[in-house]
């Protein structure tokens, strides 16, 4: 079964500034996707990015960007010039490719990110 | 385009009581999903729908069901109701394009239980 650890149960970081959080993966699938979701006080789950599994770019969304190492199961999301809007839980997900877990999204256990003005 | 809307936002029952909930996924999804987050166990899968027909179910009992109606709209139900069961439950859809099912969910605001 897929897993996926999130070491880093709270964070902070000073706005303006710049925030990485971590996600670690396990599966045996060699085809896959991995994304990050935010979740902020709102309890509604947004979309933050998406990263296939075979593309050796790194997904990038404006402020967002991810740092995905193949090899090593690891997918980390960076925040560049944090805003107060950012402040939320993100949650790290994987999602199975042609075969396996492709039906479903397997998640962390969310990293809570704190802006401090 | 509209998104993923679920209904009703609160709900508060008792023990023993059922429940149903609704969603309606983004217009052109016909894929439906609903999970379960709670403090204790994060964000559980439960079970997806397609063509009104349920393609995969997590690990959860019986008293948890669902359906999907032509319109792609879906419903989860819970039977007698546990403590236990109090959580968020968050409906996503996705895209489904021919039979190729897309990779991206989206999510609902859910729909927060509270069990008495």
């Amino acid at each position: 079964a897929q897993t996926v650890t999130q070491s880093q149960p709270e964070m902070s970081v000073q706005e303006a500034e710049t925030v990485t959080l971590s996600c670690t993966y396990d599966t045996s699938e060699s085809d896959y996707y991995l994304f990050w979701y935010k979740q902020p006080p709102s309890r509604q789950m947004i979309l933050v990015i998406r990263q296939e599994a075979y593309k050796q770019q790194n997904a990038t969304e404006n402020r967002f960007s991810v740092n995905f190492q193949k090899a090593a199961k690891s997918f980390s999301l960076k925040i560049s010039d944090s805003q107060l809007g950012d402040a939320a839980m993100y949650f790290c997900a994987y999602k199975g490719g042609s075969g396996g877990s492709n039906y479903k999204l397997t998640f962390g256990k969310g990293t809570l990110l704190t802006v401090n003005p | 385009k509209a998104g993923v809307t679920q209904t009703p936002r609160y709900l508060i029952k008792t023990r023993g009581q059922q429940v149903t909930l609704s969603c309606s996924p983004i217009s052109g999804h016909r894929s439906v999903s609903w999970y379960q987050q709670t403090p204790g166990q994060g964000l559980q899968f439960l079970f997806e729908y397609f063509s009104e027909t349920q393609r995969n179910k997590g690990n959860f009992p019986g008293r948890f069901s669902g359906r999907q109606f032509s319109n792609s709209r879906s419903e989860m139900n819970v039977s007698t109701l546990e403590l236990g069961d109090s959580a968020l439950y968050l409906c996503a859809s996705s895209l489904v394009v021919g039979t190729a099912f897309t990779d991206t969910q989206y999510f609902g605001p859910g729909t927060r239980l509270t069990v008495l």
